[in-house]
């Protein structure tokens, strides 16, 4: 029952690389959400998706791009990376629409360093 | 918009004492409120939710919140604090239809537990 898996756990950059950061589920969820975590802002949503094939912009996108080929997997895509990119990604998932009073199923978080 | 308060920042509590974490959230039609804490380096577990019905909810490991609409406020309580319950606490709100079921998060309250 391995929920939501993020990888990888942690990862050091520098400006300019860029990186994919993997999320899967395998709880058939239809939505999916990327979120940074940084001290004392809680956490921002980057992307979402509500089904394969369709994603859109949450709070605060610039900087990072999405996927859903499947209803799996939803990675997340840093292509120059800065110094505030610097944060905690956390995927999440939930059932959706029609059970949108479910709550979120988190992983445990990728810990990214740009330096 | 949808938006959530945490007002402390941090709280510290000795063990047996109990426990009161205040949230106040801004949303314009019923909202869907959640309780999530976050162990160091661990993702987001869901401690209670709220949707309609009975305002007091009760949730995982003792806790409790009760849902005032007319303070818009859900604050999270516990008669009695373990030294386990040291972590992270962030209150979440969310639609119910449309939007892709976004929760928007508070900036958390860190517990710390006295012995």
């Amino acid at each position: 029952n391995a929920g939501v898996t993020q990888t990888p756990k942690f990862r050091i950059l520098k400006i300019g690389q860029s990186m994919t950061l993997q999320c899967t589920q395998d709880m058939n969820h239809n939505y999916m959400y990327w979120y940074r975590q940084d001290p004392g802002m809680g956490l921002k949503l980057i992307y979402y998706s509500v089904g394969a094939g369709i994603t859109d912009k949450g709070e605060v996108p610039n900087g990072y791009n999405v996927s859903r080929s499947t209803t799996e997997d939803f990675p997340l895509r840093l292509e120059l990376a800065a110094p505030s990119q610097t944060s905690v990604y956390f995927c999440a998932s939930g059932p959706g629409q029609g059970a949108s009073n479910s709550p979120l199923h988190f992983g445990n978080g990728t810990r990214l360093t740009v330096t | 918009a949808q938006s959530v308060t945490q007002p402390d920042i941090h709280i510290t509590v000795s063990e047996g004492a109990s426990l009161e974490l205040r949230c106040n959230y801004s949303y314009g039609a019923t909202p869907y409120l959640f309780w999530y804490v976050q162990s160091p380096g661990q993702g987001l577990q869901l401690l209670l939710k709220y949707f309609s019905g009975d305002t007091l909810v009760q949730g995982i490991k003792g806790f409790e919140a009760e849902f005032k609409r007319s303070q818009s406020s859900f604050n999270l309580r516990k008669p009695s604090v373990h030294w386990s319950d040291a972590a992270e606490y962030f209150c979440a709100v969310g639609g119910g239809t449309g939007g892709g079921n976004k929760l928007t998060f508070g900036t958390g309250t860190q517990l710390k537990v006295e012995l």
